[in-house]
């Protein structure tokens, strides 16, 4: 049981490269985010999604795209990387259980620098 | 929106010693929950509280949900260097998913 895959696990962009970050669980989970951690901040939502086909905006959303195909698939679209976007970006998936969503299976993260 | 805040941000301990992190929340939470993150590594849930009061006990652990719902703590008895990490409460937000503490980052020393 694979859980949470987050790829790659680092990557250097250019400002004003685009590129993907990929999440795929295999848990059947409805729900699968996309948080960023910079130091002394926790985490932040990004986007979320609560089914195939669902997606809406968190905290901290700008310069970010996101779509949901598939249960299993959740990728992040950075769509022209800024030096702002240096962070780790974890990917998560949880399901909805009596009092809502219970616990977050998060991925191993991908460590993003933007030169 | 619903904001969460911790305190304290770092706590050095010696091994032994106890550590307690406390939660706070600006609006009345449903639940909460907690995760720990280890240096290098990704969150891991450890519990959700659910009802006003709740206290719950994971071996040296101890959980506590206040009353009034928008205050949380976390106890570790006789801290020990694998409990090193950083510790995340986190508040339901934005649908169902969570919005997360700044986090309280633990060292012990042995």
């Amino acid at each position: 049981n694979a859980g949470v895959t987050q790829t790659p696990k680092f990557q250097v962009l250019k400002t004003g490269q685009s590129m993907t970050l990929q999440c795929a669980q295999d848990m059947n989970h409805e729900y699968m985010s996309w948080y960023r951690q910079d130091p002394g901040m926790g985490l932040r939502l990004i986007h979320y999604s609560v089914g195939a086909g669902i997606t809406d905006q968190g905290e901290v959303p700008n310069g970010y795209n996101v779509s949901r195909s598939t249960t299993e698939d959740f990728p992040l679209r950075l769509l022209s990387a800024a030096p702002s976007q240096t962070s780790v970006y974890f990917c998560a998936s949880s399901y909805v259980g009596a009092v809502g969503s219970t616990e977050a299976f998060f991925g191993q993260g991908t460590r993003l620098t933007v030169v | 929106g619903q904001q969460v805040m911790q305190i304290p941000q770092y706590q050095h301990v010696q091994e032994g010693e106890d550590f307690t992190t406390y939660c706070n929340s600006s609006t009345t939470l449903s639940n909460i929950q907690w995760y720990k993150q280890r240096p290098g590594g990704h969150p891991v849930f450890l519990i959700q509280l659910v009802k006003s009061g709740e206290v719950k006990k994971q071996k040296r652990l101890t959980f506590q949900f206040g009353e009034a719902k928008k205050n949380s703590s976390l106890h570790i008895t006789a801290t020990q260097t694998t409990d090193v990490g950083t510790y995340f409460c986190a508040g339901p937000n934005y649908g169902q998913n969570f919005v997360f503490g700044p986090g309280t980052r633990l060292s012990v020393l042995p």
